[in-house]
């Protein structure tokens, strides 16, 4: 079993609507929750992260990290055409460490 | 400020030959980590380096190696190639606190097709 399970999807989703993007973990050591956005022939960028539990709100992003399920979620509001971009959560355990552990990677095509 | 790059951007090579990438960090910036991705198993680290030391590395045979100059820039190296070795090779840079999250600024990659 993989430390970080991500659906690959690829999902499709109208343009306006709401998109919810999530990864399950079983290391309940990881304390530090990102999500990275990656476009095509691009390198990942980072998007937003959480330490511990709780909830980050940006613009029209959310994350929501539930540690006693082992549950992590990204919501995307009003999405646009140009979200269309491959979704991937990342995690580490400690504090100044360089190994995150990555999900595969949920591709999202937001259509017009 | 110039973000990472990295060099060649796409690589054509044969089983059984060696390849070398190279990655240049963001200005400022001392530690580089390398990353394999790949669609199956997505983005999974190779090794990290600090002031010209390896200080981490994933689980990936010794064929896999790197190397950091003292002006930070990175090379990996990966001899006797393999099919499954085909993927996009990743580095990132980071300015390395001793505590919090350190964020890491990825490089477009290179993508690496092995015959």
């Amino acid at each position: 079993q993989k430390e970080v399970e991500q659906d690959p999807g690829p999902l499709s989703v109208p343009e306006g609507a709401i998109v919810s993007l999530n990864c399950t973990y079983s290391n309940s050591a990881f304390q530090y929750f990102m999500w990275y956005r990656q476009y095509s022939r691009k390198g990942p960028e980072l998007l937003m992260y959480t330490y511990s539990s709780g909830n980050k709100e940006d613009g029209r992003f959310t994350a929501q990290v539930d540690k006693s399920s082992k549950y992590i979620s990204l919501f995307i509001r009003d999405s646009q055409p140009s979200d269309s971009a491959t979704y991937l959560c990342a995690m580490s355990a400690t504090s100044g460490t360089y190994k995150y552990i990555f999900g595969t990677g949920t591709r999202l095509k937001v259509l017009a | 400020k110039a973000g990472v790059t990295q060099t060649p951007r796409y690589l054509i090579k044969t089983r059984g030959q060696q390849v070398t990438l190279s990655c240049s960090p963001i200005s400022g910036h001392r530690s580089v980590s390398w990353y394999q991705q790949t669609p199956g198993q997505g983005l999974q680290f190779l090794f990290e380096y600090f002031s010209e030391t390896q200080r981490n590395k994933g689980n990936f045979p010794g064929r896999f190696s790197g190397r950091q100059f003292s002006n930070s820039r990175s090379e990996m190296n990966v001899s006797t190639l393999e099919l499954g070795d085909s993927a996009l090779y990743l580095c990132a840079s980071s300015l390395a606190v001793a505590s919090g999250l350190n964020e890491q600024f990825f490089g477009p990659g290179t993508r690496l097709t092995v015959l």
